[in-house]
């Protein structure tokens, strides 16, 4: 089973500033099959990131995903009042067909 | 509008069952593989089954196998998940999640049912 790890924990920055958020697999991920979820409080995760950098669709171009193999980013170049919230990486895979990462909490400093 | 819409949660004891529906509109839902992914409340996500299209494939985390049967009505445009066994453990919201043909992602979640095992 592959684990995701994400860090950090919870990134405090402020709306305008770019955040960073790492996912590191414990082994390598096939064919980039890394997605990225949103999920604000209360509501259901938001599809962001799939195949690694590819933005789905609706999803503002200040987000962008990078990476491949373990070692996966999320980046948010210019932060907006409605980023705030936590942040999940994805893997599908053999089985189970689908890990997560214990998620990102990104908040307002 | 695309949408999907789970019910059937509720309270129920050790070792009982439960039915949960997801209700879709908006889309082709017999094109779609479907899933359902939990979460303990304040916790992170875990994945629990997915169905294909047809309903003729199925697979499941190592934590429900045996106990949970997931299952769709394409006339109905309609999925479920046939709980049994329930344990405190599995108390979490519930949510459902399609798959797009081809691919492998999952591009909408309903807004989820919640289930709590008690005593």
């Amino acid at each position: 089973e592959i684990v995701l790890t994400q860090s950090p924990g919870t990134l405090s920055l402020s709306p305008g500033e770019r955040a960073t958020l790492s996912c590191r697999a414990s082994q390598s991920v096939s064919s980039s099959y890394l997605a990225w979820y949103q999920q604000k409080p209360g509501q259901a995760p938001r599809l962001l990131i799939y195949d690694a950098s590819s933005r789905a669709t609706g999803i503002p171009d200040r987000f962008s995903g990078s990476g491949s193999g373990t070692d996966f980013t999320l980046t948010i170049s210019r932060l907006e009042p409605e980023d705030f919230a936590v942040y999940y990486c994805q893997q599908y895979g053999s089985s189970p067909r689908y890990t997560f990462g214990q998620g990102t909490k990104l908040e307002i400093k | 509008e695309v949408q999907l819409l789970e019910s059937g949660g509720d309270l129920v004891q050790p070792g009982g069952s439960l039915r949960l529906s997801c209700a879709a509109s908006g889309f082709t839902f017999s094109s779609y593989a479907m899933c359902w992914v939990r979460q303990v409340p304040g916790k992170g996500l875990e994945w629990v089954s997915v169905i294909s299209g047809s309903g003729g494939s199925t697979n499941y985390a190592d934590s429900v196998k045996g106990r949970f049967t997931i299952s769709r009505d394409n006339s109905k445009n309609t999925l479920y998940l046939q709980m049994n066994s329930l344990r405190a453990e599995d108390t979490a919201v519930y949510y459902c999640a399609k798959r797009p043909p081809t691919s492998w992602y999952l591009d909408l979640w309903g807004r989820g049912t919640l289930v709590t095992v008690s005593s």
